[in-house]
């Protein structure tokens, strides 16, 4: 059974459109994450949701827009498209956000922004 | 502040060679300590962990002493195989009620057959 899923694996769309990644957990925590990694594979926090509450809200364009509509769930919507969104986008969670435990990555979605 | 500062890369090693990574902390207190693995293609997993100064985290052959004298957390493997090609994260949580984790910035390991 997969922990984090997310989809779609790979997307790649023009400059300008709008498009979603949705995440799942089946672990039962409370805490959930998305990460952008870049070509040198840094990784970059971008938002967090404990129990469907924004704790986390680093320094992102608005075009990035994330939903929870349930602690299982963790979408990104992304609105107008640049070139430099392209990445690999993951999403993790934790079991709460006291931030001692594990986080469980998802297996990334590939962006390609054309 | 807090942060985690581990070695570049990439590192290119034979198969069978002793495996060193060298990775640093700063912080208030004793903060639990993460090395994550990520395999191409994939996201990141959790190798090791030690909670607490002194502690030995062990794994798939890899192992990391918490070290508060030295606030380091090297990542060590006395023969590594083609398979633990990968990239490694030293990984530590950030401040109280930051609510992030800080991952270092990656080190890329290639083995070689």
């Amino acid at each position: 059974d997969t922990a984090v899923s997310q989809t779609p694996k790979y997307l790649v769309t023009q400059m300008g459109n709008d498009k979603s990644i949705k995440c799942e957990q089946n672990l039962g925590h409370d805490t959930m994450y998305w990460y952008k990694q870049d070509s040198k594979k840094f990784l970059k926090i971008m938002f967090s949701y404990n129990n469907k509450e924004l704790i986390i809200n680093e320094t992102v364009p608005n075009r990035f827009s994330p939903k929870s509509p349930d602690k299982a769930h963790l979408n990104l919507h992304i609105n107008s498209l640049e070139l430099g969104d392209s990445a690999v986008y993951f999403c993790a969670s934790s079991q709460d956000a006291t931030g001692g435990g594990e986080q469980f990555f998802g297996p990334g979605t590939r962006l390609t922004v054309l | 502040g807090n942060s985690v500062t581990q070695m570049e890369g990439p590192v290119t090693l034979s198969e069978e060679a002793f495996l060193t990574i060298n990775c640093t902390y700063t912080a208030t207190g004793y903060p639990s300590l993460f090395w994550y693995v990520q395999y191409p293609g994939e996201g990141l997993q959790l190798l090791l962990k030690a909670t607490k100064a002194d502690d030995k985290g062990s794994n798939k052959g890899f192992e990391a002493t918490y070290r508060k004298e030295t606030t380091s957390f090297h990542l060590e493997k006395g023969s590594v195989q083609v398979s633990d090609s990968a990239v490694y994260f030293c990984a530590r949580p950030g401040a109280s009620g930051t609510y992030k984790y800080i991952f270092g910035t990656g080190t890329r390991l290639k083995v070689l057959a």
